[in-house]
Order: C-alpha cells, then structure tokens, then sequence
C-alpha cells in the first residue's frame, strides 16, 4: 500500500532561520508527491508538487522540496521563516497505479512553530 | 475565482440522525472528492466523482455513508443513522480533470460533532 509518514508531530523554528519538514514515502512506481499547508479553520492549500524532472521543486510563499528517491523522501523547505509560516503541513502521495490514481494518501501532518 | 465551498461549516447533530453536507466545486472542475479528517490526522480518502459518477467509493466506511452528483456539479455527502465516530471534518476537493498531474483544491471543511 501507498503511504507517508511525518515523522515529527511539531517543528519549533526562529523567525530568519531556516526550516525543514520532513516527509517519507512509500509507493509502488513513479511517485507523485504533493505539500499542502492548512491554517486554522481553513481547507488545506497547495504548496507545491513533484511529478517528474528537477528533484529540486519550487513553490507558493517561498517554500520549496527536495526529491530524493535513495531516500525515498521529499523533505519541504524554506530559506528564512516567517512567523506567517506557522501552520500544520501536509505530505501527501498519489497512488500512481492506473486504476488507483485518484487516490491520496496524507501523512499526519508536522505543526510548525515560527518564533518571532 | 471562486474556490471550493462547503455549506455548512459546522453541523451538530445527536447520534442516529440524518445528515446532508453539501460541496460546491470550482467551475469546470470535472473531478470532486470527499475526505474525512479526524482529529490529529491527514485527509483520509472517502469517494471520488468523475462527472456525475463515482469512479471509486472505496473509502466509504460503510453503507450508511452516500454522496451523490447527480449534475456533475454539486456534490452531497449523506450519511444515515449518525454515530459518535463519525464526529471528523469532511473535506471536499477539486480538480480540473483527474488526472495524475492535477492539483487537488480543497474547500474550507464542515465539521460534524455527533453528539
């Protein structure tokens, strides 16, 4: 079965520093892996995706992901946070089987903390 | 552009009774899922809509939960004979056409307390 795991409940980080939260993957095939972030009493928004191509991904406010198939992970990452940056992020993988594609696995989510 | 809504946002009801949470996808957006969030973890995967049909209801937990797109629009999520357990946040989803590569819109959530 497809599955991800976030292997941190919480992430404390200073506002300026960079952050990282991580993300592990298990799937058979291709991966495609997804990073939404939710804020309080809001649906979850996109960040960003990997499909194919760069291992290096770029997206919203900032933020970005490392492919890393040896590692089977897709850590996101920011340069400098920002205390606007604390939410609860989501990992998720799409079953690349045909027949089970529109499925989406989520991990538990990581609650990062940006200090001031 | 308008987003995904989800009507309402927070539904209290007692154990045993009937409810009905309504989706209202991005237009145009041919492909509709539901989640079930449960306190401290991810979306979990319920049904999926392509068009008006349900390509893949296989995360309904059982069969007093029913949705139903009968325009290939709207979409409502059913579920009968409440119990405490299905107290979680359900979430729909959008996207243009189901495909591998789509991004999936996620509305704000109802939250259903059974009490």
């Amino acid at each position: 079965a497809q599955s991800v795991a976030q292997p941190e409940d919480q992430v404390n980080v200073a506002e300026g520093n960079p952050l990282t939260v991580k993300c592990t993957y298990s799937v058979s095939g291709n991966p495609y892996l997804f990073w939404y972030v939710q804020y309080p009493n809001r649906g979850l928004q996109f960040l960003l995706k990997y499909i194919t191509g760069d291992n290096l991904v770029k997206g919203s406010y900032g933020f970005e992901a490392e492919f890393n198939k040896s590692q089977t992970s897709f850590h996101l990452k920011k340069p400098s946070a920002l205390v606007s940056d604390s939410a609860l992020y989501f990992c998720a993988v799409r079953d690349p089987l045909r027949a089970n594609f529109n499925k989406f696995y989520f991990g538990s989510g990581t609650k990062l903390n940006v200090k001031p | 552009g308008a987003g995904v809504s989800q009507t309402p946002s927070n539904k209290v009801t007692e154990k045993g009774k009937y409810v009905e949470l309504r989706c209202d996808p991005i237009s145009g957006h041919t492909a509709l899922y539901w989640y079930r969030q449960s306190l401290g973890q991810g979306p979990e995967f319920l049904i999926y809509f392509q068009g008006t049909g349900a390509a893949d209801d296989s995360g309904l937990p059982n069969d007093r939960f029913f949705a139903v797109r009968p325009e290939g629009s709207v979409s409502t999520l059913k579920i009968q004979r409440t119990e405490r357990g299905d107290s979680a946040v359900y979430l729909c989803a959008s996207s243009g056409t189901g495909t591998t590569t789509d991004t999936q819109y996620f509305g704000p959530g109802t939250r259903l307390t059974v009490l």
